[in-house]
């Protein structure tokens, strides 16, 4: 069975550092781009970054550009995020998620999401 | 910068039809993905390129593409389709992922 378990959640003071991570299980993890996506409260789904399958390639949201690093580890099955100079606007449920088509370098739409870990900015 | 407009809101009674529309510049030539989220539960898609239906997801969910326009569709709903419900696409070099801002689907 497919799975995508995130962790690393919590609270943070702004301007710090969080890094989150994501095991993948049930599937060749290293075929597959994977994307982070994120919802804060009262707000809508919004994307955060994309890596492409082969690490070739990473997209970012200008919300997050410059401060986010998207980057994964095939030989452990992890996708990761780390979140640098945190800002109060970053609280969310963060999600990992499996683009929907393997070996691809652009992104499409995606069609495993892991459950969320909890981010909070706050002083 | 690149958007996908959607309604805040549509309602419906028990076993009629809910059509919720996604409207953006670039749908005439990148597919629409649709997302439907439960309270405090993660996505889950139900449509993929414009009209493909995932496996699992009933035949009660259909999409359609015209123009700028894409339209989710469910047919005789039930009380278990309440949810939110977002579009997505994404930018024409498929570097820039976009979500509309999302339908909340209420079944009175």
């Amino acid at each position: 069975q497919v799975h995508l378990v995130e962790s690393g959640g919590g609270v943070a003071q702004p301007g710090r550092s969080l890094r989150l991570s994501c095991a993948a299980s049930g599937f060749t993890f290293s075929s597959y781009a994977m994307h982070w996506v994120r919802r804060a409260p009262g707000q809508g789904l919004e994307w955060v970054a994309f890596i492409s399958y082969d690490v070739g390639k990473q997209y970012y949201a200008d919300s997050v550009k410059g401060r986010f690093t998207i980057s994964r580890d095939n030989s452990k099955n992890i996708l990761y995020l780390h979140m640098n100079s945190l800002r109060t606007e970053d609280t969310a449920v963060y999600y990992c998620a499996r683009d929907l088509y393997e070996g691809v370098v652009a992104a499409t739409g995606v069609d495993v999401w892991g459950r969320g870990t909890v981010v909070t900015v706050s002083s | 910068s690149y958007e996908l407009t959607q309604p805040p809101s549509v309602s419906v009674s028990p076993g009629q039809t809910a059509r919720i529309t996604c409207s953006g510049d670039a749908l005439p030539k990148q597919y629409a993905y649709w997302y439907q989220q439960k309270t405090g539960q993660a996505p889950v898609l139900v449509i993929y390129k414009d009209s493909e239906r995932p496996s699992g997801i009933p035949e009660r969910f259909s999409g359609s593409s015209s123009g700028t326009t894409v339209t989710l569709t469910i047919s005789g709903v039930q009380a278990e389709d309440e949810a939110d419900y977002y579009c997505q696409s994404v930018d024409s070099s498929g570097t820039y992922v976009i979500f509309g801002g999302g339908t909340k689907l209420t079944v009175l």
